[in-house]
């Protein structure tokens, strides 16, 4: 079963824009990862927010994490054709440190 | 850079066959992963190796799936017999022990069963 839920499960935007993505979860986590996938291809860790922590920025990417309301986010800031991809979060509960990952958001950046 | 290296990229089976997927994980990660990943959803996993051992296989439906990891280096999973529903992507990921919360991922194995 997965745990997070991505909304939206697809975003259209043009380059240069901002795109944002949201995860949601169900239950307590020690930390909350995104990942990145092109067509076809396996999955690249982007980015690891802990529980203890409520905003963490790389590079053009920037996550926010509210446990109170079980949910994080994904900003791309500037986005480029190159950005297009799936995008998943990954939660881990603390049961032998495995990830549960969401349905994904399917980005399209068009140049 | 190294890499979780999967073999075969793309098999094509009919149902009632068997299928095997290899996984060589990056040298010294010595936490392996088995994830199955359906069209349009995100990867679920099947079974969990700490060196040779199983963590976890509570998801691996044991009655056709099978995976080993004798040496505590690479992997296979094997699928006896092949079903329809077992068309998926079937993804190897690796992961330091003291970073476990990080995985490396492979390119995965396409599998459609006929």
């Amino acid at each position: 079963s997965q745990q997070g839920e991505e909304d939206p499960q697809a975003l259209s935007i043009q380059e240069g824009e901002n795109a944002t993505m949201n995860c949601s979860y169900k239950t307590s986590i020690n930390n909350l990862q995104w990942y990145r996938q092109n067509s076809g291809r396996g999955l690249v860790h982007l980015i690891l927010i802990r529980s203890n922590e409520r905003e963490k920025h790389s590079g053009r990417l920037r996550v926010t994490l509210d446990t109170s309301k079980k949910s994080s986010s994904l900003l791309i800031t500037a986005s480029r054709a190159a950005d297009t991809a799936s995008y998943f979060c990954a939660t881990d509960a603390g049961a032998g440190n495995m990830l549960t990952f969401g349905g994904g958001t399917r980005l399209m950046v068009k140049p | 850079e190294a890499e979780v290296a999967q073999s075969p990229r793309y098999k094509i089976t009919e149902k009632s066959q068997a299928v095997a997927f290899w996984c060589d994980p990056i040298s010294g990660h010595a936490t392996l992963y088995w994830y199955r990943q359906i069209l349009g959803q995100g990867p679920e996993l099947l079974v969990q190796f700490q060196d040779e051992s199983v963590v976890d296989d509570s998801q691996l439906p044991k009655d056709r799936f099978s995976a080993e990891r004798l040496k505590g280096v690479d992997s296979t999973l094997k699928i006896q017999p092949a079903e329809l529903g077992d068309s998926a992507m079937y993804l190897c990921a690796s992961s330091f022990v003291e970073q476990r919360n990080i995985q490396y991922f492979g390119a995965g194995t396409r599998l459609s069963v006929l």
